[in-house]
């Protein structure tokens, strides 16, 4: 079983839409959850962490589900340029201690 | 504040050649890793460094693949020989502490013919 699963999608949304992205991660130790951004041919950028009490960031919701080992991304009145591969990425602070990525979930924005 | 560099940012070679990449990660940062993104994957952690000390290895394939960072700055990987199935992005991060504060490199793109 992968460490961190997406939907690889692609979603296709009009501009406008709202999206949701969801992410599972297997171990339940895990401590710190963030979503990347990756637009193509680019390196990955941090967009937010993920707090067990939900957060926000402008047209941006990511929640956290500890007891399903469930992440999700919301994304309201998409953009153009919110065309991106989105990164559900996880940290352990024991063994590797470094940020596992998922696959990414790409998104395309269409006008 | 600058950010971190990589070199070359491309490279062609054929399988059995060697290769070598070059990061330099941000002033003060601790930590630096490199990672290895296949197309339609996302990244896959290679090894970390802590200053000049390896923390975690476990994924480098280690017959082919080696990698240092001598005075804790600067940081190479190389790969000897190149197979077909490395063809790939390889990205080098540094953060100030463990797991958080990343800043990736733009990347080396590998494509073994």
């Amino acid at each position: 079983r992968k460490e961190v699963e997406q939907d690889p999608g692609p979603f296709n949304v009009p501009e406008g839409a709202t999206v949701a992205f969801n992410c599972t991660y297997s171990n339940s130790a895990s401590q710190s959850f963030f979503w990347y951004r990756q637009d193509y041919r680019k390196e990955p950028k941090l967009l937010m962490s993920v707090y067990s009490s939900g957060n926000e960031d402008g047209r941006f919701t990511a929640q956290l589900n500890r007891a399903s080992q469930y992440i999700s991304l919301l994304i309201r009145d998409s953009k153009l340029s919110d065309s991106a591969t989105y990164l559900c990425v996880v940290f352990l602070d024991t063994g590797r201690r470094a940020l596992t990525f998922g696959s990414g979930t790409r998104l395309q924005v269409q006008p | 504040e600058a950010g971190v560099a990589q070199s070359p940012r491309y490279k062609i070679i054929e399988k059995r050649q060697s290769v070598a990449f070059w990061c330099n990660p941000i002033s003060g940062h601790a930590t630096l890793y490199w990672y290895q993104q296949i197309l339609g994957q996302g990244p896959k952690l290679l090894i970390q460094f802590q200053n000049n000390g390896v923390v975690d290895d476990s994924q480098l394939p280690k017959d082919r693949f080696s990698a240092e960072r001598l005075k804790g700055v600067d940081s190479t990987l190389k790969i000897q020989p190149a197979k077909l199935e490395d063809s790939a992005v390889y990205l080098c991060a540094s953060s100030p502490r463990t797991g958080y504060g990343y800043t990736f490199g733009s990347g080396t793109r590998l494509t073994v013919v």
